[in-house]
Formats: C-alpha cells, sequence, structure tokens
C-alpha cells in the first residue's frame, strides 16, 4: 500500500499569503495519478486538483498542483478568507489511499 | 445537477451490521463508480471500496475484506453498503462518491455522509 504523508501538519498563514503544502509517497506514484481536496468543517470534500496538476471544474486559478514519482505540492497563491481548511491528498496510481492531511488555519 | 442522498444516522451494538444506502441523479448511473469512504470523528479520510454499478464488480480495503459487501441496484440507480462485525472503531461518518470517471479515480460528488456510531 502506498503510504502517503503530508506536510506540515498545521500551517498559520495570513490571507494574500502564499500557502505551500506537501505530500510525499512511500513509493512511486504511476502517471502521477495525485488527487487533491479540500474539506471545511462540517462539510463533504471538494475536489480541486486531479493527475496532480489539472484543475477541476469550477477551481479558481489560485490553485495549482505539481509534481510527479514521489513528491506532489499544492499550491495557494494568494490566500482567500475561504481557503482557510483542510487539505488531502489522495493516490489512485496504486489502489486508493489518501494522505492524513494538512490544516490551513489563519495566523 | 449530480446529486448522491444517503441514509440516516445509525447507532449500533458491538458485533452488529449496518447498512447504508446512497441514491444517485442527475447522470447515468452506470457510467460511474461510486466510493465509500469514511471519516472517524476529528480524523481524516479512509477509502472503504467502490463498485462498478453497471457489472457489480467491487474492490474493497485490505481492512474491510471478509466483512463488507458493496451492491448495486440499478432499477433505483442507488448503492448499498453493508458493514458487519461492527466495533467502536468503525464509527465515523461514512461518505459514497461518485468517481470522475478511470483513470481519474478521483471523486467528483459527494453524499452528505451517514453517521455511524458503534457503542454498547
Amino acid at each position: 500500500e502506498i503510504v502517503l504523508t503530508q506536510s506540515p501538519g498545521t500551517v498559520s498563514l495570513s490571507p494574500g499569503e502564499r500557502a505551500t503544502l506537501s505530500c510525499r509517497a512511500s513509493q512511486f506514484v504511476s502517471s502521477s495519478f495525485l488527487a487533491w481536496y479540500q474539506q471545511k468543517p462540517g462539510q463533504t470534500p471538494r475536489l480541486l486538483i486531479y493527475d496532480a496538476s489539472s484543475r477541476a471544474t469550477g477551481i479558481p486559478d489560485r490553485f495549482s498542483g505539481s509534481g510527479s514519482g514521489t513528491d506532489f505540492t499544492l499550491t495557494i497563491s494568494r490566500l482567500e478568507p475561504e481557503d482557510f481548511a483542510v487539505y488531502y491528498c489522495q493516490q489512485y496510481g496504486s489502489s486508493i489511499t489518501f494522505g492524513q492531511g494538512t490544516r490551513l488555519e489563519i495566523k | 445537477q449530480v446529486q448522491l442522498v444517503q441514509s440516516g444516522a445509525e447507532v449500533k451494538k458491538p458485533g452488529a451490521s449496518v447498512k447504508i444506502s446512497c441514491k444517485a441523479s442527475g447522470y447515468i448511473f452506470t457510467t460511474h463508480y461510486m466510493y465509500w469512504v469514511r471519516q472517524a470523528p476529528g480524523q481524516g479520510l479512509e477509502w472503504v471500496g467502490m463498485i462498478n454499478p453497471r457489472s457489480g464488480d467491487t474492490s474493497y480495503g485490505q481492512k474491510f475484506q471478509g466483512r463488507i459487501t458493496m451492491i448495486s441496484d440499478t432499477s433505483t440507480s442507488t448503492v448499498y453498503m453493508d458493514l458487519s462485525s461492527l466495533r467502536s472503531e468503525d464509527t465515523a461518518v461514512y461518505f459514497c462518491a461518485r468517481e470522475r470517471g478511470y483513470p481519474q479515480r478521483v471523486l467528483d460528488f459527494w453524499g452528505q455522509g451517514s453517521l455511524v456510531t458503534v457503542s454498547s
């Protein structure tokens, strides 16, 4: 099973700043089959990015994904108040696994 | 519009079984795999398994093998997840979610979640 480790566990930033979230896989993720989700308290997860760098429908372009192999990154270029949430990565190159999440909180 | 509507909250005793439903609408039911993902209180997301609604083929997470069953009813566009031999660690919100489409095994629409509480 591919284990995904997200870092940091929690990050505190201010609106307008840039956020960089990391997702590291224990094994090579084939075809960059890596996705990112956002989850706000009391809500269901929302798909942001798939195939490592493709934005899902309706996702603002301040969200971008990058990486390949075992190291992937979600970048939010300029944080808006509504971006403070928990973010999960998911790999689908070999079965399905999720990372443990990164909490993005307001500083 | 795509909607996934799940059954309500359940309270079960250890050792019992629970069956949760997920009714889909707004798209062709048989053209997208359906997944189940759970989230324990205050915890992250965990993949439970998935089903091809057209064929009924399933794939389950290893830790659930032997005590989980997923079925599909194409006449009502509903999938069901049955989890048996419940223990306290199974207390979680269970979500159904639609796969975007192979090879993108990502989840683009989610049900509202069904809370399962396992307690004596």
